[in-house]
């Protein structure tokens, strides 16, 4: 049973199409994540919410908008997609909301080609 | 500055042991040091951390400077499988994010 599930795997869409990329945790962690790693390898944190509120919201195009219906959940929608967007985008979840001793759990990733 | 510095690449033998280093100069008394790995095509694993003695779990061993502006991560008998990024990673308190660099690529040479 995956911990950290995200859906779907592979996604490919043509520019300026709205995709979303969900994801679900059962580990009853309070804080989950996305983090986007580009084609260079960085991995870089986009939003964080601690049961369903945002936390952390790094400069993000508004394109994205992160949701997160309960604390189990966290969707990313992404609206008018550009080639800049493609990447693979990784779901994490923590017990606790940051610091210190915090540990993340990740997903296997979801990765968006964007043509 | 949360920085943290290792080397690009190492390469080790594999059914040895790898000594995995990483600068943190300007680390504060209440910063842990983590570990997490990303193997290919897969995401980032947490491995092991640590805030001042040294740690040990199933996978790794951590041991952190006494001045805790260096640390080294363990590996006590490299496999093939632990071929990966290897990341080294501030944590501290009033921060909800930890921040990836560019990590060091490990290389097992069978």
């Amino acid at each position: 049973d995956t911990a950290v599930s995200q859906t779907p795997k592979y996604l490919v869409t043509q520019m300026g199409n709205d995709k979303s990329i969900k994801c679900e945790q059962n580990l009853g962690h309070d804080t989950m994540y996305w983090y986007k790693q580009d084609s260079k390898k960085f991995l870089k944190i986009m939003f964080s919410y601690n049961n369903k509120e945002l936390i952390i919201n790094e400069t993000v195009p508004n394109r994205f908008s992160p949701k997160s219906p309960d604390k189990a959940h966290l969707n990313l929608h992404i609206n008018s997609l550009e080639l800049g967007d493609s990447a693979v985008y990784f779901c994490a979840s923590s017990q606790y909301r940051g610091g210190g001793a915090n540990v993340l759990t990740f997903g296997a990733g979801s990765r968006l080609t964007v043509l | 500055d949360a920085k943290t510095t290792q080397p690009n690449s190492m390469e080790s033998n594999e059914e040895e042991p790898v000594h995995l280093p990483c600068n943190h100069s300007t680390i504060s008394g209440t910063d842990y040091i983590h570990w997490y790995r990303q193997l290919p095509s897969q995401g980032p694993e947490y491995v092991i951390h640590g805030l001042t003695s040294n740690v040990n779990n199933r996978m790794a061993s951590l041991a952190i400077a006494e001045d805790r502006k260096s640390s080294t991560l363990i590996l006590h008998r490299a496999t093939l499988r632990d071929a990966a990024v290897y990341y080294c990673i501030r944590g501290y308190f009033g921060n909800e994010k930890l921040t990836f660099g560019t990590g060091t690529r490990l290389t097992i040479i069978p």
